[in-house]
């Protein structure tokens, strides 16, 4: 069974700090996703890295894609109250057309 | 456009009822997928759909059964429910077949409590 292991599961910060969220399987993966959810919505996509060691910027995000593409990272500078969410990573298992999400890291930023 | 609409919004049901998920989607859609969400256990894939007329079995498929007649709709139903049923349904569609890469839109959820 393919998955993905987040961590940490939960995490509470202040206004202003930096965070880092991991995302890590066993298994190698053509792409990644980040989504966000935020309470009584469905999540919504953030970005997709699809090459080893890919970096992409969103804001104040910052995505990685781990070089053996087994791994991804997401940094938040000075986090900010409006990141509170569920944050999910998601994977198509090689050969497939579906996705399967990692258990996802909430987040809550303290004004 | 209304994106990928669910109804009900709310159901609770008694053990043994039966009942249908509605899933829309306005946007050409080709792939359709329904997801169940518990605490602390992320995004689980019940069942999905490549095209109209076509269904396939996700992670967690007991219990549940699925139909896609039109492009548009997707629909989950539960024959006899029972209290482990009771979760968060998420529908998701994607437009393109075969791409990895391609974006989820998904809908806003149906919460399904089963006592």
């Amino acid at each position: 069974t393919q998955l993905l292991e987040q961590s940490p599961q939960f995490l509470s910060i202040q206004e202003g700090e930096n965070l880092t969220v991991y995302c890590n399987s066993s298994s190698v993966f053509s792409s990644l996703q980040w989504y966000r959810q935020e309470p009584g919505e469905g999540p919504v996509l953030l970005v997709t890295v699809v090459t080893g060691g890919e970096v992409k910027k969103l804001k104040r995000l910052t995505f990685q894609f781990g070089d053996a593409r087994k791994d991804s990272s997401l940094h938040i500078t000075a986090a900010q109250p409006g990141d509170t969410g569920l944050y999910l990573c998601a994977a198509p298992p090689p050969g497939t057309y579906k996705y399967i999400f990692g258990t996802g890291t909430r987040l809550k930023v303290l004004a | 456009n209304a994106g990928v609409t669910q109804t009900p919004k709310f159901r609770v049901l008694k053990t043994g009822q039966s009942m249908t998920l509605l899933c829309a989607q306005d946007m050409n859609h080709e792939y359709m997928y329904w997801y169940r969400q518990d605490p602390g256990m992320g995004l689980r894939l019940i069942h999905y759909s490549v095209g109209e007329g076509t269904t396939a079995k996700g992670e967690v498929p007991d219990g549940y059964n699925v139909s896609r007649l039109k492009k548009q709709n997707f629909l989950l139903g539960l024959e006899s429910a029972a209290p482990s049923q009771t979760s968060v349904y998420f529908c998701a569609s994607s437009p393109r077949a075969g791409a990895s890469t391609d974006t989820q839109y998904f809908g806003p959820g149906t919460r399904l409590t089963v006592l």
